[in-house]
């Protein structure tokens, strides 16, 4: 079953709104990260929380935590028409701790300007 | 500081024939990962490799592809007779921790 599912698949706003992307996974997790992927680029790491934290912040960015409900939430604040991409959310799980990071589909995240 | 390296950035080959891919992880990471990205679609874990080990596996296809990394040089991603169903971005990361990782600009490969 796939794990690292985000919603919504697809999300289009005005610049100066908020973007609220969720995530859900089924395993057991050291820690979930958030990357940002610029049409035909590479991965950008946004920001990473640990299993034993509920709330993180870095500039605009907002991630919650919820690890009885298995979800993550990122939310980007005031937003911009550069924050235009796609956004992954990815766990690394306990039984595979250090091995690997598996990836959501992502959301496709569009700011009209 | 350079960040993570991979070459080349595009790569064409006709269905058969080899691909080589190429990683150079950033300074200090001893981990690798190799994932691939089909159009549309989140990334897939192929392999981990520690230097002159291959640590996971358990993502990369059971023939045709194996990877590399030497305790001089990159690590390598390795597709022998490619087939169209290859076409993807690669993507190589590192990590000195085993927790954060650091991904690279990718290898898009197209196969004709």
């Amino acid at each position: 079953s796939q794990q690292g599912e985000e919603d919504p698949q697809a999300l289009s706003i005005q610049e100066g709104e908020n973007a609220t992307m969720n995530c859900s996974y089924k395993t057991s997790i050291n820690n979930l990260q958030w990357y940002r992927q610029n049409s035909g680029r590479g991965l950008v790491h946004l920001i990473l929380i640990r299993s034993n934290e509920r709330e993180k912040h870095s500039g605009r960015l907002r991630v919650t935590l919820d690890t009885s409900k298995k979800s993550s939430s990122l939310l980007i604040t005031a937003s911009r028409a550069a924050d235009t991409a796609s956004y992954f959310c990815a766990t690394d799980a306990r039984e595979t701790s250090g091995s690997r990071l598996t990836f959501g589909e992502g959301t496709q995240l569009t700011v009209n300007p | 500081n350079a960040g993570v390296m991979q070459n080349p950035r595009h790569l064409v080959r006709r269905r058969g024939q080899e691909a080589r891919l190429r990683c150079s992880p950033m300074k200090g990471h001893s981990h690798v990962y190799w994932y691939r990205q089909l159009p549309e679609e989140g990334l897939k874990f192929m392999v981990y490799l520690q230097k002159e080990n291959i640590i996971d596996e358990s993502g990369m296809p059971k023939e045709r592809f194996s990877a590399e990394f030497p305790k001089e040089g990159p690590s390598i991603l390795r597709i022998q007779q490619v087939v169209r169903g290859d076409s993807a971005a690669y993507f190589c990361a590192s990590s000195s921790s085993a927790y954060e990782q650091y991904f690279g600009p990718g290898t898009r490969l197209t196969v004709t």
